[in-house]
């Protein structure tokens, strides 16, 4: 049972051109979330998406990001007209639906992928 | 909004020694988790440890185990007999324990280096 896959794993753009950062959950999961990770930083979450569905938003910056969880395929993050201060590891971590994380069920089922290192030059 | 605080950005520690990282937060919230997570520089986050705030029992994983102050909003990670392969970022992280609240809030990491 393979892990959640993220890919690329190194991506450089340069300044306003777009980024696409994929993640493929889990098996079995059907949530995804997105966290980003500057450097010599701790992660902060962004977006969190089940299928077809953003469910929480509130750490997208307002303009030039996206994500999308479409019923087929992998979540996509999409950064428009990248610049220097987008360079940062994206990460992406899936779990069941929250039923299955209920207080009285395991958290393990919170899994994180390896990250996507965007680098804007 | 929850914060969480890590205000050691780096420890070290001799190989087979004990070192204990520190981490507060703050939340209005009585009920929910805590965790550690270690980031080796292979950047994969891995969970090391989890505590429910509703236990009093400070949880314990081998050789790492935390001190769970509730009054104070501490929450330390104690490493025993480390390890090189202990060497790494380690990040406190904080969630709500309420159905749908899925979001993680971390701290800012303490990087641990492991002298043999």
């Amino acid at each position: 049972n393979a892990g959640v896959m993220q890919n690329p794993r190194h991506l450089v753009r340069r300044r306003g051109q777009e980024a696409r950062l994929r993640c493929s959950p889990m098996k079995g999961h059907s949530h995804v979330y997105w966290y980003r990770q500057l450097p010599e930083e701790g992660l902060k979450f962004m977006v969190y998406l089940q299928k077809e569905n953003i469910i929480d938003e509130s750490g997208m910056p307002k303009e030039r990001f996206s994500a999308e969880f479409p019923k087929e395929g992998p979540s996509i993050l999409r950064i428009q007209q990248v610049v220097r201060g987008d360079s940062a590891a994206y990460f992406c971590a899936s779990s069941p639906p929250p039923f299955l994380l209920a207080p009285w069920t395991s958290f393990y089922g919170y899994t994180f992928g390896s990250g996507t290192r965007l680098t804007v030059v | 909004a929850q914060t969480v605080t890590q205000s050691q950005p780096e420890m070290s520690v001799q190989e087979a020694e004990t070192v204990t990282l520190s981490c507060t937060y703050d939340t209005s919230e009585s009920d929910y988790y805590l965790f550690w997570y270690k980031q080796p520089p292979s950047r994969q986050m891995i969970l090391v440890i989890r505590q429910e705030a509703y236990k009093q029992q400070n949880a314990t994983e081998n050789r790492f185990s935390v001190n769970f102050q509730k009054a104070a909003k501490s929450f330390s990670l104690k490493i025993s007999d480390s390890q090189l392969g202990d060497a790494a970022m380690y990040f406190c992280a904080y969630r709500r324990r309420v159905q749908g609240a899925q979001k993680l809030v971390f701290g800012q990491g303490t990087r641990l280096t492991i002298n043999p």
